[in-house]
């Protein structure tokens, strides 16, 4: 079981407000990333980090802004929250790689849903 | 455009049969992964597959890789009703310096009945 933790597990909202999804993790890894994945779908990365104070956006577009402020957190922010947004979120980490990818420990989740 | 892509999107089977999934991508790797995820949850790791490597065993996991035609395919041998779950195939792609991203296929809807 991965050290890797996300809240809230399902968010149900209205249109506007603003939410911030938590994600940390113990294991100590400089690598965060965030996925964006509809039911049935693949997962497409719309947030990534390489440490402290270093964030990307990812290949899908998205609203949402990021932080990474101490290596285990990396908290995924919606200034203003809309029924496109509607998803799930997948927070997911791993240890800095050499010349290729290392394996990726995943959170549990957070199910948005936007009223 | 989607890197890893499997085949097929679903699957069915009586619980002690075997299932094969199917990955293709595009272009050069340095590795390929496959990933489990049970409904609503996140994914876990299963198996890392490097491009010089061409077969992988991890228990009743048996994966292929074929860099050749940019495939691969996972085995589970002797299903059971507690493999019932999506699989995804994930390959690297280069994103700058010496960082690598993860592309994710569709994944392969697998259902072992009991």
């Amino acid at each position: 079981e991965a050290d890797i933790y996300q809240t809230p597990r399902y968010l149900v909202i209205g249109t506007g407000k603003k939410i911030t999804l938590e994600c940390s993790q113990t294991m100590g890894h400089d690598k965060m990333y965030w996925y964006q994945q509809d039911p049935g779908m693949e997962l497409h990365l719309i947030h990534y980090s390489y440490g402290v104070n270093s964030t990307e956006k990812g290949d899908l577009s998205s609203e949402s802004t990021v932080s990474r402020i101490r290596t285990e957190h990396f908290p995924l922010t919606l200034e203003s929250a809309r029924p496109s947004h509607t998803s799930q979120y997948l927070c997911a980490s791993s240890a800095v790689g050499t010349v290729s990818t290392d394996t990726q420990y995943f959170g549990p989740g957070t199910r948005l849903t936007v009223l | 455009s989607q890197q890893g892509e499997e085949d097929p999107q679903a699957l069915s089977i009586q619980e002690g049969e075997n299932a094969t999934m199917n990955c293709s991508y595009k272009t050069s790797i340095n590795n390929l992964q496959w990933y489990r995820q049970n409904s609503g949850r996140g994914l876990v790791h299963l198996i890392l597959i490097r491009s010089n490597e061409r077969e992988k065993h991890s228990g009743r996991l048996r994966v292929t890789l074929d860099t050749s035609k940019k495939s691969s395919s996972l085995l589970i041998t002797a299903s059971r009703a507690a493999d019932t779950a999506s699989y995804f195939c994930a390959t690297d792609a280069w994103s700058g310096g010496s960082n690598y991203k993860l592309t994710f296929g569709k994944g392969t809807l697998l259902t072992v009945n009991p």
